[in-house]
C-alpha cells in the first residue's frame, strides 16, 4: 500500500482558484472511482469533502470541486477564502479492502 | 448526528500492547464498515484497518498485519483496535472513521486518541 503523491503546498490569494493534484497508479486512483478528499485544520479531525471522485456531501460548498483523469485526481478550490487555509488529503480505494492516502497538501491563503 | 468517540490511547513501551475503543452513535452501526486511520506527529493520514459491515471481514495495512487486531461489538456500537508488539513508529493519533454506505470513503471521524510508544 503506497502513498499517493500530492504537492506539499499550494497557495493563492483570496478569490483565486487553486488545484491540488493526487497521483497514484492503475492499482488505486486509476483503477477505481473511489477517490475521496478530506480537509484538516491543525489539531483537528479530518472533514469529509468529496467522495466517488467528484461528489460533494451535503453542506460542502460548491467552491470545492474534483475530478480524475487516468491515475491522477484533482481537487479545485474556487473563490479561495481565508478559512480554506488547511491541509488537504486525497484517498483512494486500492483494492482488497485497503486504502491509500496522499501525503497531504498545505493550502496557504496569501 | 453521527458521533465517534475514541479512547484508550496513552504511553506504552516498545513491545507493549494497548487497546483502543471507539464508541459510535447516531447511525445504524452494524450496517457500516468501520476503519482506523492514524496520523504520526507532523505526518499524513495512513489507513490502518477496516472491519466491513454486515458481518464482513477484517483487513489490515501491511505495516500492522500480524500485530494489530480490529474487532467490533455491534450490540454496544463499539469498534476496537488491539495493538500488540508496538513499535516506535506506531506513535500517532489514531482516528476511528465510519465508511459512507455504498461507497469507499470515510464520512465521519472521531476526534482521535494519541498513542505514544517510547521507552
Amino acid at each position: 500500500q503506497s502513498a499517493l503523491t500530492q504537492p506539499r503546498s499550494v497557495s493563492g490569494s483570496p478569490g483565486q482558484s487553486v488545484t491540488i493534484s493526487c497521483t497514484g497508479t492503475s492499482s488505486d486512483v486509476g483503477g477505481y472511482n473511489y477517490v475521496s478528499w478530506y480537509q484538516q485544520y491543525p489539531g483537528r479531525a479530518p472533514k469529509f469533502l468529496i467522495y466517488d471522485v467528484s461528489r460533494r456531501p451535503s453542506g460542502v460548498p460548491d467552491r470545492f470541486s474534483a475530478s480524475k483523469s487516468g491515475n491522477t485526481a484533482s481537487l479545485t478550490i474556487s473563490g479561495l477564502q481565508a478559512d480554506d487555509e488547511a491541509d488537504y488529503y486525497c484517498c483512494s480505494y486500492a483494492g482488497s479492502f485497503t486504502w491509500a492516502f496522499g501525503g497531504g497538501t498545505k493550502v496557504t491563503v496569501l | 448526528e453521527v458521533q465517534l468517540l475514541e479512547s484508550g490511547g496513552g504511553l506504552v513501551q516498545p513491545g507493549g500492547s494497548l487497546r483502543l475503543s471507539c464508541a459510535a452513535s447516531g447511525f445504524t452501526f452494524s450496517s457500516n464498515a468501520m476503519s482506523w486511520v492514524r496520523q504520526a506527529p507532523g505526518g499524513g493520514l495512513v489507513w490502518v484497518s477496516v472491519f466491513s459491515g454486515g458481518g464482513g471481514g477484517t483487513y489490515y495495512a501491511d505495516s500492522v498485519k500480524g500485530r494489530f487486531t480490529i474487532s467490533r461489538d455491534n450490540p454496544n456500537n463499539r469498534v476496537y483496535l488491539h495493538m500488540d508488539s508496538l513499535r516506535l513508529e506506531d506513535t500517532a493519533v489514531y482516528y476511528c472513521a465510519k465508511h459512507l454506505s455504498g461507497t469507499w470513503s470515510f464520512d465521519s471521524w472521531g476526534q482521535g486518541t494519541l498513542v505514544t510508544v517510547s521507552s
